[in-house]
């Protein structure tokens, strides 16, 4: 089965400051990857998504993602960070017609 | 563009009762989802389908049904309310798999069972 996992609960940055959320998968096969983010309150909007072809994958918001699958990544970047992209980060899988979500990544990003 | 929609937005039930949730999509999506999520758990489907008349068991579907009436309608039943089923509800649709096109969510039920 397809799977994966965000190893940090929390990512607290300064304003300005460079933002990464990190997410590394586990697929049989070619994988499907996507970001998505959750506004307090809210349900999940779709950030971006790699399918084939390059390795950096630009999204919504300023948001870009680096697939690596040497190291079987896909990290979620934004090169200045807004107070308002404060919200709850998740990465998921496509298996089959199924989405696998990591479990999430809360940002904080601090004036 | 409505996209979305569910209904209830809140709801506290009591042990035993029974209740309907009810998702509406308006972009002619084949496929549609059910997922409960918890905290530090992610989001966790409990079942989808895939047309008109179909559904299929996600990865926790005990205690609760579903049924596709209609393309646009995916509706989530709770039999007999259970502490455990206490969450919040998300309905999701999207194209068909091939095309690999994202999920569009509505913003939740937010379910207590006490």
């Amino acid at each position: 089965a397809q799977s994966v996992a965000q190893p940090e609960d929390q990512v607290n940055v300064a304003e300005g400051n460079p933002l990464t959320v990190k997410c590394t998968y586990s697929v049989s096969g070619n994988p499907y990857l996507f970001w998505y983010v959750q506004y307090p309150n809210r349900g999940l909007q779709f950030l971006l998504k790699y399918i084939t072809g390059d390795n950096l994958v630009k999204g919504s918001y300023g948001f870009e993602a680096e697939f690596n699958k040497s190291q079987t990544s896909f990290h979620l970047k934004k090169p200045s960070a807004l107070v308002s992209d404060s919200a709850l980060y998740f990465c998921a899988v496509r298996d089959t017609v199924q989405l696998s979500f990591g479990a999430g990544t809360t940002v904080t990003v601090r004036a | 563009n409505a996209g979305v929609t569910q209904t209830p937005k809140f709801r506290v039930l009591k042990t035993g009762q029974s209740m309907t949730l009810l998702c509406a999509q308006d972009m002619n999506h084949e496929y549609m989802y059910w997922y409960r999520q918890d905290p530090g758990m992610g989001l966790r489907l409990i079942h989808y389908s895939v047309g008109e008349g179909t559904t299929a068991k996600g990865e926790v579907p005990d205690g609760y049904n579903v049924s596709r009436l209609k393309k646009q309608n995916f509706l989530l039943g709770l039999e007999s309310a259970a502490p455990s089923q206490t969450s919040v509800y998300f309905c999701a649709s999207s194209h068909r798999v091939g095309s690999n096109q994202p999920q569009h969510f509505g913003d939740g039920t937010r379910l207590s069972i006490l």
